[in-house]
């Protein structure tokens, strides 16, 4: 059974527009929350991570926004460019079983 | 100076045949895992070991064996393989496992492996 649910499975998006992914955990025993990005042949590298006491973290272009109650996060990319196009994962760590949970991943594909 | 690196690349192989896939990290971490991704890009972790001893071993076939030499390489082994086992697989590293905000994997590039 899968611990976090990922979504959407695929992605189109303009250039320069707002790509978003969203995903979904039911354990409350997750305290770290990372994204990482793939591109084709490569393997995953993290993109940027946050903690459930934080409800927003910005990186450049790359945000996360995280309820805590609706048990939701989600990673917005704004002003999307061609060199995003990768696959995106979510994931979820747990200190108890110590183990990096994945989402099943969003392709994420952006249009020149 | 690639930080995780694993070898081969590329691994074409018939069923029943016994193969090895080896990793090697140089950023002196103590932790080390295998991930498998199938074809549907689903990420998911097989083992880890940290400095030296394994602590995660989901529910994998005993066909696959890993084996950490010393806490910079960590090889994983399979035997008779068979057509479900191809897949990407990923070595991976960390620095302390046990801390959530120090959890950050560093992946090497894969190693494709297709059972004909």
């Amino acid at each position: 059974q899968q611990q976090v649910k990922q979504s959407p499975q695929s992605l189109i998006v303009q250039k320069g527009g707002i790509s978003i992914i969203n995903c979904a955990y039911e354990n409350t025993a997750f305290d770290y929350f990372p994204w990482y990005q793939q591109f084709p042949g490569k393997g995953p590298a993290l993109l940027i991570a946050i903690r459930p006491d934080v409800s927003e973290k910005k990186e450049g272009r790359f945000t996360i926004s995280f309820n805590k109650s609706a048990k939701q996060f989600s990673l917005h990319i704004m002003d999307s460019q061609p060199g995003d196009s990768a696959t995106y994962f979510c994931a979820a760590f747990r200190e108890y079983g110590n183990k990096l949970v994945f989402g099943a991943g969003t392709i994420l594909r952006v249009k020149s | 100076d690639t930080a995780v690196s694993q070898t081969p690349k590329y691994l074409v192989t018939q069923m029943g045949n016994d193969k090895s896939i080896k990793c090697e990290q140089n950023l002196g971490h103590d932790t080390m895992y295998w991930y498998k991704q199938d074809s549907k890009k689903f990420l998911k972790i097989m083992f880890s070991y940290n400095n030296k001893e394994l602590i995660i071993n989901e529910t994998v076939p005993n066909r696959f064996s890993p084996k950490s030499p010393d806490k910079a390489h960590l090889n994983l082994h399979i035997n008779s393989l068979e057509l479900g086992d191809s897949a990407v697989y990923f070595c991976a590293s960390s620095q302390d496992l046990r801390e959530a905000g120090a959890n950050v994997l560093t992946f090497g590039a894969g190693s494709r492996l297709t059972v004909l």
